[in-house]
């Protein structure tokens, strides 16, 4: 069936730098990826998307990247701060349905 | 705070036995997804109703259904509960934007079965 791969599992980094976390999508269908931050122990918030006619978007520190020939988006965050820490999901619509595939996580660490 | 509501927040209960969790969506939106998350797991899918009627169909077990009444709330039932249904069920609703739906979560409904 239809997967979405997401990489690295756990990122650690120093306050200030970027972080980068990716996935790749098996669906050719898809045609929407959201990214959702969640905070342990709350719900998924929706943190920024993006449409398969656009290739790069981007909201204040946070921004995604799409490629659709190689099937992958990339969260990009800049000036990390102790709020980002949480898990991030990535998610791809289902090509003729409204249902996502979430990848399988990735838990960030901000260290001060 | 995204406009989703689930009831109740916490619900601690016995194996074998049933329970119904309630979400109601964000004001106008048609569509309710159910999703389990087991500690520290990812997402899983369960279910989708779409203006009272199943739309689609997860990894969802026998023993749990749900519905989606004409007030566009939605309940989950999960029968002879096993303690691996513990877990964290979440509820989203969503918006149409052109051919996409953006899916906005509750706060979830945590479910410990002893």
């Amino acid at each position: 069936g239809e997967n979405v791969e997401q990489h690295p599992s756990t990122l650690s980094v120093q306050e200030g730098d970027s972080a980068v976390i990716k996935c790749t999508y098996s669906d050719s269908a898809s045609n929407y990826f959201p990214w959702y931050k969640q905070e342990l122990g709350k719900r998924p918030q929706l943190i920024i998307d993006i449409r398969s006619n656009v290739g790069e978007k981007k909201d204040q520190r946070i921004a995604v990247t799409l490629n659709k020939t190689a099937k992958h988006f990339s969260l990009h965050i800049t000036e990390t701060q102790p709020e980002d820490s949480a898990v991030y999901f990535c998610a791809a619509s289902l090509g003729g349905t409204y249902k996502y595939i979430f990848g399988t996580g990735t838990r960030l660490k901000v260290l001060a | 705070d995204s406009g989703v509501t689930q009831t109740p927040k916490h619900l601690i209960t016995a194996t074998g036995q049933r329970v119904t969790l309630r979400c109601s969506p964000r004001s106008g939106d048609l569509s309710v997804y159910w999703y389990q998350q087991s500690l520290d797991q990812g997402l899983q899918f369960l279910i989708q109703y779409y203006n009272g009627e199943e739309r689609a169909k997860g990894n969802i077990l026998e023993r749990f259904s749900a519905q989606q009444f004409p007030d566009l709330h939605s309940e989950l039932n999960l029968s002879s509960l096993e303690l691996g249904d513990s877990a964290l069920y979440f509820c989203a609703s969503s918006v149409r934007q052109g051919s996409t739906d953006t899916q906005y979560f509750g706060p979830g409904t945590r479910l410990t079965v002893l």
